[in-house]
């Protein structure tokens, strides 16, 4: 098991540009959220699919995010324009079904707006 | 809207010390869930307290559930280097889906 996979790692980008993030969940794992991590906010869901469905997307800081989850396997986290205040580490975590199971997080991407 | 509150937020030990966290929800919980990061890593999932008074143990680390399920602590028995990270404890209240994290504990262990 592989565990989750997000790509890029790292990823520097200039203001205005757009970024996206990349995740592949655990095989199985129906639920899927995205999470940003900066000092001053700590961990933030920004948005949540179950079984490929966004749930709740209310995290979602405003227009300029979307994510979608096309597949079981895949999903994306996407930022147009980017501003500088959107740099932080952004984490795709999965777990199996709505149940009382603990997050398996992916590495990360940290995420530098210039 | 609920919210989780650790303390300490930072936490500097001597190796071979004691260490504790403490968790404080501003509602009722069904459950909770305990993660540690390490510096430079992503959250990695530890354990989960479902029942009040609920006391769980995992080598070094016990794990406790409050009485009125609002509270939690996570005590680390003679710390080591390997114990350096932020310990985070994450809530889940009745009838919701949505895991509230807390704000961290950062440990720092001296050697």
């Amino acid at each position: 098991d592989a565990g989750v996979i997000q790509s890029p790692r790292h990823e520097v980008t200039e203001m205005g540009q757009e970024v996206t993030l990349r995740c592949k969940p655990i095989s199985g794992h129906n639920s899927l959220f995205w999470y940003r991590q900066t000092m001053m906010r700590g961990l933030e869901l920004l948005i949540y699919f179950n079984n490929n469905v966004p749930i709740d997307d209310s995290g979602m800081p405003e227009d300029r995010f979307s994510a979608k989850m096309p597949n079981a396997s895949f999903s994306t986290l996407k930022i147009q324009p980017s501003e500088p205040r959107d740099s932080a580490v952004y984490f795709c975590a999965s777990r199996p079904g709505t149940g009382n199971y603990g997050y398996t997080f992916g590495s990360g991407t940290r995420l530098t707006v210039v | 809207g609920q919210q989780v509150m650790q303390i300490p937020q930072y936490q500097h030990v001597q190796e071979g010390e004691d260490f504790t966290t403490y968790c404080n929800s501003s509602t009722t919980l069904s459950n909770i869930q305990w993660y540690k990061q390490r510096p430079g890593g992503h959250p990695v999932f530890l354990i989960q307290l479902v029942k009040s008074g609920e006391v769980k143990k995992q080598k070094r680390l016990t794990f406790q559930f409050g009485e009125a399920k609002k509270n939690s602590s996570l005590h680390i028995t003679a710390t080591q280097t390997t114990d350096v990270g932020t310990y985070f404890c994450a809530g889940l209240t009745s009838g919701t889906y949505k895991y509230i994290f807390g704000t961290g504990t950062r440990l720092k262990v001296l050697a």
